[in-house]
């Protein structure tokens, strides 16, 4: 069963720029979350999305968006991109996210690292 | 204060003997309590899930959970050289969202 897919891997941007991460979560798995990850602060939460409704927010400023597909693929923009957001950005899948089973636990993809010059 | 604290620095043990990693939360509410490993390049892969208090063993990990004091641990029993990598714990709090310490970096000398 394939895993959870995100594209690109590797991106340069500049300053001033916008950028849009994809994920594809792993086919049946309807909640789909991103985190920023970085040396100093570690994995920090974005958002979730469940059947299309972002269900959950994390302290990250308006330029940075999201969105899910009835597919539950996923995709996420960071407007006017500053150097501070350079940053591996990871998405996990899970079937559910809340209950007391497996079918909460998070499944990470590859990651896509965004680089800003 | 963060809402998953792991203050330990960087963990150096023999292989074979024991790691021990701490974790300490701070929402009450939180009911799920994991532990990932992520190797230096790659992304965190699940190596425990515990949600009531007490032991749970799978293998050699053995994760401990005690909700009164809010803290959760993680043995590693044999401690073999591809076990060092950096492990995180993560809480998912009273509000469903999955919170993650900045890790604990192990390394195992052979």
């Amino acid at each position: 069963k394939a895993g959870v897919t995100q594209t690109p891997r590797y991106l340069i941007k500049t300053r001033g720029q916008q950028v849009t991460l994809s994920c594809s979560p792993i086919s049946g798995h309807r909640s789909v979350s991103w985190y920023q990850q970085t040396p100093g602060q570690g994995l920090q939460f974005l958002f979730e999305y469940f059947s299309e409704t972002q269900r959950n927010k994390g302290n990250f400023p308006g330029r940075f968006s999201g969105r899910q597909f009835s597919n539950s693929r996923s995709e996420m923009n960071v407007s006017t991109l500053e150097l501070g957001d350079s940053a591996l950005y990871l998405c996990a899948s899970s079937w559910t996210s809340g209950g007391f089973s497996g079918a909460n636990v998070l499944t990470f993809g590859a990651g896509s690292r965004l680089t800003v010059l | 204060q963060k809402e998953v604290e792991q203050n330990s620095g960087p963990l150096s043990v023999p292989e074979g003997a024991i790691a021990s990693l701490n974790c300490t939360y701070s929402d009450r509410g939180s009911q799920s309590f994991f532990w990932y490993r992520q190797y230096s390049g790659k992304s965190p892969e699940l190596i425990m899930s515990i949600y009531s208090n007490g032991d749970k063993e799978d293998g050699r990990f053995t994760a401990q959970l005690n909700k009164a004091s809010q803290y959760v641990s993680l043995l590693i029993r044999d401690s073999q050289p591809s076990d060092s990598a950096t492990y995180l714990c993560a809480v998912k709090d009273g509000n469903n969202r999955l919170a993650f310490g900045k890790g604990n970096q192990v390394v195992v000398i052979p």
